[in-house]
Order: structure tokens, then sequence, then C-alpha cells
């Protein structure tokens, strides 16, 4: 079975620009989460997608945003960019949300200059 | 904020020896999940020990709950090169509270 892909790997973005990242989870799965990592905040929430719907929100600003299509591949935007957005954005998929085991992708590193 | 805590911050062993980690966390939990991200990369599931469990095994892994304490430890035995990495708990909260809340994570460093 593929893993978790996520595109871009790396991207870089000028303030006030917006990006969209992509992730597509292990077959089968429906439930997708995103993640921020970085170095003073350690791994953060974000939101979590099950069926097309958002089930959970992190405490993040509006600028960050998701969604999933029917085929469980997910999306998330970030607008408005801010050099405090520069971050390791990884997404982790799973069968149910029930928040047992998560499979993570590579993770796309945003920086933001 | 961080629901969980995890120490030490940063530890370095010989090779063969034994390292401990411990998380502790401030919530009642469904379950506390151990994950290793090496160098900046995704994240891979180590263990999953569920709120009804009191320790579990895998390979040369040894995690331990103490839901009174709320607390766990991760024990990597005869420990090698490649466990060096960054070690991560995270808890999913009961019902109605579905996300995985992560821990700062420590840093191991195996010595050859």
């Amino acid at each position: 079975k593929a893993g978790v892909t996520q595109t871009p790997r790396y991207l870089i973005k000028t303030r006030g620009q917006q990006v969209t990242l992509s992730c597509s989870p292990i077959s089968g799965h429906r439930s997708v989460s995103w993640y921020q990592q970085t170095p003073g905040q350690g791994l953060q929430f974000l939101f979590e997608y099950f069926s097309e719907t958002q089930r959970n929100k992190g405490n993040f600003p509006g600028r960050f945003s998701g969604r999933q299509f029917s085929n469980s591949r997910s999306e998330m935007n970030v607008s408005t960019l801010e050099l405090g957005d520069s971050a390791l954005y990884l997404c982790a998929s799973s069968f149910v949300p029930h928040f047992d085991e998560q499979y993570f992708g590579p993770g796309t590193r945003l920086t933001v200059t | 904020s961080q629901q969980g805590e995890e120490d030490p911050q940063a530890l370095s062993i010989q090779e063969g020896e034994n390292a401990t980690m411990n998380c502790s966390y401030k919530t009642s939990i469904n379950n506390l999940q151990w994950y290793r991200q090496n160098s900046g990369r995704g994240l891979v599931h180590l263990i999953l020990i569920r709120s009804n469990e009191r320790e579990k095994h895998s390979g040369r892994l040894r995690v331990t709950l103490d839901t009174s304490k709320k607390s766990s430890s991760l024990l990597i035995t005869a420990s090698r090169a490649a466990d060096t990495a960054s070690y991560f708990c995270a808890t999913a909260g009961v019902q109605g509270a579905q996300k995985l809340v992560f821990g700062q994570g420590t840093r191991l460093t195996i010595n050859p």
C-alpha cells in the first residue's frame, strides 16, 4: 500500500501570499488530520476531516482552512501568509476518526519570507 | 497549550544501553500513543496504549501507563544508532475531544 503523500514537499512564499497544500491519504483511509510543527510551538493540531466534513478544529486563525474531497484527498489553505506561518505541515490519515494509529506523510516545509 | 510534557527534553546514551522517556498529561484520555520522528520528516507510529491498559510491549519497546498519575513512559532496550530520533507522546481525549495532542518531544541520541 502506498503511504500518505504530500505535495509539494518544499515551498517558499512571500508574506501576504496564499498557499495550498495537498495530502493524499492511504487508500481506504477516510480520516485526514493536519498538524503544524514549529521549533517554538511543537506539533499543533490544525483540523481533521472525515467524509468531507470538518469534525474538529484546532486553535488557529481563520486564515487557515481546509477541505476534503470525495476521494478522501485533502487540501489546506493558508491565506495572507505571515512569517510565523513558516513551519513543517504534516498530514496524517487513519481508517476511522477515533484517533487510533495515525499514518503521517513526509510533510510540506513552508518558508515565508 | 500542549497536553503532554515530556522528560527529558534531550537524552544521549551509548549504543546498547536502555533509554527511558517520560510523558505526563493533564486531562482524561482515551489512549496515549508514542511516535518517532527522524530529522524533520514525518512521524512514525510506534505503539498505542489504551486507558484501561497498564503496560504494552512491541519488540524492543515497552510502554507503561499510569492513569492515576497521568503519566506514561517509553523504554527502548538495547538501543541502536538507528534509534536516534525525536520521540513524541500524543494523547487522544475522551469522546467529544477527538484530536491528538502532542508533547514537545524527547531528542534521543545514540552514540556508537
